[in-house]
């Protein structure tokens, strides 16, 4: 079955300073792979998805994640940090049909 | 813009009490999910429509159903909701078209107390 990971349940980083959120997943064939963000208060929107190609993809509000075959993982990252990007940051695995299974989550926390 | 709404942002119910949870989507989105959001868990997924009166469960549907009577209406139900339903509630659609590749639109999710 289908499985993600995301390793890391709080992250503080400081405003300016680069981010990589971790995430592994477990499926057996090429995976659809997203990441979506919750603001306090609001619902998921999606940041960015990888189906095939290119392994390195761009989303919105300047957030990459690059794919790893190798490692089965899946890593958000983004070079500066801003005060609004403190959420709740998810990563998802499409699971056939139209479902996607849901990792726990990190919080990340940004200092001024 | 894509509009998922939910009919309440918080909800306290008394256990026992029947709850229904409603979810509106104004895209004519085919699909329409119900997740249980909880600290340390993630989302979890309660019960999908992917038509008008189709359904499926999902990982964790025990203790709820769902009604579909309209495309851009799904509502989740709890018959007799009970303390460890205690959660945020989120609902999400997205069209059929290109399966799980599609992205999901969420609401902006119903906290729901049981006492």
């Amino acid at each position: 079955a289908q499985s993600v990971t995301q390793p890391d349940i709080h992250i503080t980083v400081s405003e300016g300073a680069s981010l990589e959120l971790r995430c592994n997943y477990s499926y057996g064939a090429t995976p659809y792979l997203f990441w979506y963000v919750q603001s306090p208060g609001q619902g998921l929107q999606l940041l960015l998805k990888y189906f095939s190609g290119d392994t390195l993809v761009q989303g919105i509000k300047g957030f990459e994640a690059e794919f790893k075959r190798s490692q089965s993982s899946f890593n958000l990252r983004k070079p500066s940090v801003h005060w609004s990007d403190a959420a709740e940051y998810f990563c998802a695995v499409g699971a056939g049909g139209n479902k996607l299974v849901f990792g726990a989550g990190t919080i990340l926390r940004v200092k001024s | 813009d894509v509009k998922v709404t939910q009919s309440s942002r918080y909800l306290v119910k008394r256990t026992g009490e029947k709850v229904f949870l409603e979810c509106v989507q104004d895209m004519d989105h085919e699909n329409m999910f119900w997740y249980r959001q909880d600290p340390g868990l993630g989302l979890r997924l309660i019960y999908f429509s992917y038509d008008v009166k189709m359904k499926e469960k999902g990982d964790i549907p025990e203790g709820y159903s769902v009604s579909r009577e309209k495309k851009e209406r799904f509502s989740l139900i709890l018959e007799s909701a009970s303390t460890n339903q205690t959660s945020m509630y989120l609902c999400a659609s997205t069209t059929r078209q290109g399966a799980v590749r599609e992205t999901q639109y969420f609401g902006p999710g119903t906290r729901l107390l049981v006492l």
